[in-house]
C-alpha cells in the first residue's frame, strides 16, 4: 500500500504567489488532516477532515488558507498569496476515522520555500 | 489549554547506553499519549501509545499522571535508533486533535 500521498514534495515560490498542496489519503480513510510544521517545531493541525466536511478549522487562517476536500477522498490546501512567513512542511495525515484509538498515518509532506 | 514539552532538542548517547525522551503535558483531562518518530528521509509514524501497554523496538513509556510525564525509555540504544522523537497529547474530549511537542533529535553514537 502507498500510504497517504502528497505532491509536490517541494515548492519554491515568490511571495505573493498562489501554491496549492495536493494529498490522497489511505484508501478507506474517512478522516484527513492537515498539519504546519515550521523548522524546530512539532506539527500543527491546521485542518480536520470528516469525509468531505471541514469540522475542525479553527487553526487554519482564513485569510489567506483555504482547502477542501471534494467527494471525501484527496484533498487541496491552498495559500494565496503566500508570505515569508509560510516557508514551513506541509503534512497530510489520515485515519479511518476520529475514533479515540485511530492512528494517523502520515504522508511525507511538501517543503514550501517562499522567497 | 494543552500542551506538550519535551525539554531536550538534542540528545546524544552512546550505542548501548541507556536512554530516557522527556515528555511532560499539561492537560485538565484525562489524556492519550503518544511517541512519535522520524528517521532520516522516512516520514513521521506512531512508535506506540500508553493505552497499548507495549514495547516496539525496546521503547517504553510509562504515563505518570502525578508528574504529568511520559518519558520515552530503551535501556540499550542502537545505531538505528537515531531519529527525531515527537511526543504528542490526543484531546479525549470533543475533537480528538493531536498536539505536538517539539521533538528531541536522539543520535546514537557507534
Amino acid at each position: 500500500e502507498a500510504g497517504v500521498v502528497q505532491s509536490p514534495r517541494y515548492k519554491i515560490i515568490e511571495k505573493k504567489q498562489p501554491v496549492a498542496f495536493w494529498c490522497n489519503p489511505i484508501s478507506g480513510h474517512n478522516t484527513l488532516y492537515w498539519y504546519l510544521q515550521n523548522l524546530g517545531q512539532g506539527p500543527e493541525l491546521l485542518i480536520r477532515y470528516e469525509n468531505e466536511e471541514a469540522v475542525d478549522d479553527s487553526q487554519l487562517p482564513k485569510d489567506r488558507f483555504s482547502a477542501e476536500r471534494l467527494k471525501g477522498v484527496d484533498s487541496t490546501l491552498k495559500i494565496q498569496p503566500a508570505e515569508l512567513g509560510d516557508s514551513a512542511v506541509y503534512l497530510c495525515a489520515s485515519s479511518p476515522s476520529q475514533g479515540l484509538t485511530d492512528t494517523q498515518y502520515f504522508g511525507p509532506g511538501t517543503r514550501l520555500t517562499v522567497l | 489549554a494543552q500542551r506538550v514539552t519535551q525539554p531536550e532538542k538534542l540528545l546524544s548517547v552512546f550505542k548501548g547506553a541507556p536512554v530516557e525522551l522527556k515528555c511532560n503535558y499539561s492537560y485538565s483531562g484525562s489524556p492519550e499519549l503518544f511517541w512519535y518518530v522520524q528517521y532520516s528521509r522516512q516520514r513521521l509514524q506512531l512508535l506506540l501509545r500508553h493505552i497499548s501497554r507495549e514495547s516496539i523496538k525496546g521503547f517504553t513509556a510509562d504515563l505518570n499522571k502525578g508528574e504529568t510525564s511520559f518519558h520515552l525509555k530503551k535501556p540499550f540504544a542502537q545505531e538505528e535508533d537515531s531519529a527525531m522523537y515527537y511526543c504528542a497529547l490526543k484531546d479525549r474530549t470533543g475533537a480528538n486533535n493531536l498536539f505536538f511537542g517539539t521533538g528531541t533529535r536522539l543520535t546514537v553514537i557507534p
